[in-house]
């Protein structure tokens, strides 16, 4: 089991809301992703970070905005939630191991904006 | 553009059985491939990597094999379990970057 934490799980908001979805890991990763995944679809990259005061944008164009301040911390902020928000978010870190890059997930945060 | 591709979309099987999915893709300079499996509502965990240099790798019930040359992979699931329900994404890496190649993945459902 990976070291790679997402809170919360599950959210349902309302439209308009500010919302922070948390990813923490234990690891010492220097390199963190944020994911958007909809049901039975593939993972889209919509951030990233090398490392501390690190970000970039993926992918994907989100409304999303992300922060680096620590290591271990990679939060993903929308400032005004829409329904189009509506997904799966995954959070992963990566370290290089013999062989390549590995990616450890965590279990997602499941978001839904009514 | 680096892509990955799977086949198949979805796919039932009959617990006990085997089954093969397949991942065909474009990265290049290739580094690596792995094998992720990814349950219901939950990230996805690695399986296996492949590097360049690798043909065939087993982890338990799962083997997965790599041809570099026509930049294609499979894994072969063995004695299929109800367990092994799940989605099952190729991902590959270029060489030189962090930022790794998602394929669709194939959605397996075992039947009892």
């Amino acid at each position: 089991e990976a070291d790679i934490y997402q809170t919360p799980r599950y959210l349902v908001i309302g439209t308009g809301k500010k919302i922070t979805l948390e990813c923490s890991q234990t690891m010492g990763h220097d390199k963190m992703y944020w994911y958007q995944q909809d049901p039975g679809m593939e993972l889209h990259l919509i951030h990233y970070s090398y490392g501390v005061n690190s970000t970039e944008k993926g992918d994907l164009s989100s409304e999303s905005t992300v922060s680096r301040i620590r290591t271990e911390h990679f939060p993903l902020t929308l400032e005004s939630a829409r329904p189009s928000h509506t997904s799966q978010y995954l959070c992963a870190s990566s370290e290089r191991s013999k062989g390549g890059i590995e990616a450890f997930f965590g279990q997602g945060t499941r978001l839904t904006v009514v | 553009k680096n892509q990955v591709e799977q086949s198949p979309q979805s796919l039932i099987i009959l617990e006990g059985k085997n089954c093969t999915l397949q991942c065909n893709y474009t990265v290049s300079p290739f580094s690596n491939l792995r094998w992720y499996k990814q349950d219901t509502g939950r990230g996805p965990v690695s399986l296996t990597i492949m590097t360049f240099s690798e043909n065939t790798k087993s982890n338990g019930r799962y083997t997965a094999t790599l041809d570099a040359d026509t930049k294609q992979s499979s894994l072969h699931i063995t004695a299929s379990q109800l367990s092994d329900s799940a989605s099952y994404i190729c991902v590959v890496s270029e060489r030189g970057s962090y930022i790794p190649t998602f394929g669709r993945g194939t959605s397996l459902i075992v039947h009892p």
